[in-house]
């Protein structure tokens, strides 16, 4: 069974601080890593991806991947209290015979004014 | 229109009841899901078409089932559910299978089984 795994939360954070949310995946396989933001009664919008091992930096987000680790995270420089919602990790994995992405239940993030 | 759109947003429907939920992409893309989002729970995959072939069906109940028309569209045709069939349906859209890209969702359509 393939999985990936995130904190639920919520993860409090005081406006203006680097919020870090986590997330670890089984299938060493795995290529593609994605980070989703999804608004209460919205749907999931893509925020960020990432390929390669290191730090991806895109405005006040960063991606970071350690394959060896099996971990990807997300961080928010500055937080908002607009950045509140929540956080899905998703990571593509083989399986039957196809790529599939393989979600995490999500961490809310709660951005304190 | 742009992106992908879902109608309705909002669907009320008894057990006896017959609906159907609909998907439009206008990105050009090749590949349409369909999933199922419960509260505290992971996306649940549900349905996979590739240029309107069916490559996935995870083991969804019969009362649920898809059609894919063309590449631009995609129906959920909803008979006798249950009220645990209640929850968030999302489509979605990627340029191939496995969502190199990663995937854009429609607005969802939110699901009460009475």
């Amino acid at each position: 069974q393939k999985e990936v795994e995130q904190n639920s939360g919520p993860l409090s954070v005081p406006e203006g601080a680097i919020a870090s949310l986590n997330c670890t995946y089984s299938d060493r396989g795995s290529q593609s890593f994605f980070w989703y933001r999804q608004y209460s009664g919205k749907s999931p919008e893509l925020i960020m991806f990432i390929y390669s091992n290191g730090d991806k930096e895109d405005g006040r987000f960063t991606a970071q991947l350690n394959k060896a680790s099996q971990y990807v995270s997300l961080l928010i420089r500055d937080s908002q209290p607009s950045d509140s919602a929540t956080y899905l990790c998703a990571v593509n994995s083989f399986m039957d015979s196809n790529y599939q992405l393989i979600w995490g239940a999500g961490t809310k993030l709660i951005i304190k004014p | 229109e742009t992106g992908v759109t879902q109608t309705p947003r909002h669907l009320v429907m008894g057990m006896t009841n017959k609906k159907s939920l609909k998907c439009e992409q206008h990105l050009g893309h090749n590949a349409m899901y369909w999933y199922k989002q419960s509260a505290k729970k992971p996306l649940e995959l549900m349905f996979v078409y590739s240029l309107e072939e069916r490559v996935e069906n995870n083991s969804v109940p019969s009362r649920f089932s898809p059609e894919c028309p063309n590449s631009s569209h995609l129906f959920l045709h909803l008979h006798t559910l249950q009220p645990e069939d209640s929850a968030l349906y999302l489509c979605a859209s990627s340029q191939e299978t496995g969502g190199d890209y990663g995937y854009t969702f429609g607005s969802g359509t939110r699901l009460t089984v009475v």
